[in-house]
């Protein structure tokens, strides 16, 4: 039964675009979020996180945004870059930080 | 700062063999996790360690897989004996206490074949 879905497995975008990736879940007792990038052969390495009290977050070029009542949170990437390639995993906790649970992952590929 | 080393990066066994992975975290880290990955999934949590003492080891498959965390520092988990279905990347991860709770650190993994 997963609970942190993310239902797109890959995703292609132009460079210089917006890269939206999305995820879903169940549980409406998780109470932070994240999102963290990883490039083949290296460990994930964590990009941004949300609390339930935030509908929304940024750092640099990454946006996330959370909607609580759809159970469902999504990443803007802007401007989109080659070097973003990579595979996105969300992640929710239900006790802010313990027991981290990951979706899939989705394949990102930024074409020049 | 050095990252979070793990080896050995690959291993490959036949099943009912026995198979241990090493964790050495970034210093001063003291929260330690380590995680498997099965192709085509998200990372999935074995075992938390807190300094030395467990904080949460629920999905750890017991009855063939065990963790240590010697002296709040380097850590060793180990599959005995080994299933097809263990074939994963296990992810070692650490974290300061004070640091946002989930900027985990990740190791590059340790890919395991089993035949």
């Amino acid at each position: 039964d997963q609970q942190v879905k993310q239902n797109s497995p890959s995703l292609s975008v132009q460079e210089g675009r917006i890269s939206i990736l999305n995820c879903d879940y169940t549980n409406s007792m998780f109470d932070y979020f994240l999102w963290y990038k990883k490039y083949p052969a290296e460990g994930p390495t964590f990009l941004i996180s949300i609390s339930s009290i935030k509908d929304k977050n940024e750092d640099g070029r990454f946006t996330v945004f959370l909607n609580k009542s759809a159970k469902h949170l999504s990443l803007h990437i802007v401007p989109s870059q080659p070097g973003d390639s990579a595979v996105y995993f969300c992640a929710a906790s239900l006790d802010y930080g313990q027991n981290f649970v990951f979706g899939p992952g989705t394949r990102l590929s930024v074409l020049p | 700062e050095a990252g979070v080393a793990q080896s050995p990066r690959y291993k490959i066994i036949e099943k009912r063999q026995s198979v241990a992975f090493w964790c050495n975290p970034i210093s001063g880290h003291a929260t330690l996790y380590w995680y498997q990955q099965i192709l085509g999934q998200g990372p999935k949590l074995l075992i938390q360690f807190q300094n030395n003492g467990v904080v949460d080891d629920s999905q750890l498959p017991k009855d063939r897989f065990s963790a240590e965390r010697l002296k709040g520092v380097d850590s060793t988990l180990k599959i005995q004996p080994a299933k097809l279905e263990d074939s994963a990347v296990y992810l070692c991860a650490s974290t300061f206490l004070d640091r946002d709770p989930g900027e985990l650190f990740f190791g590059e993994g340790s890919r395991l074949t089993v035949l």
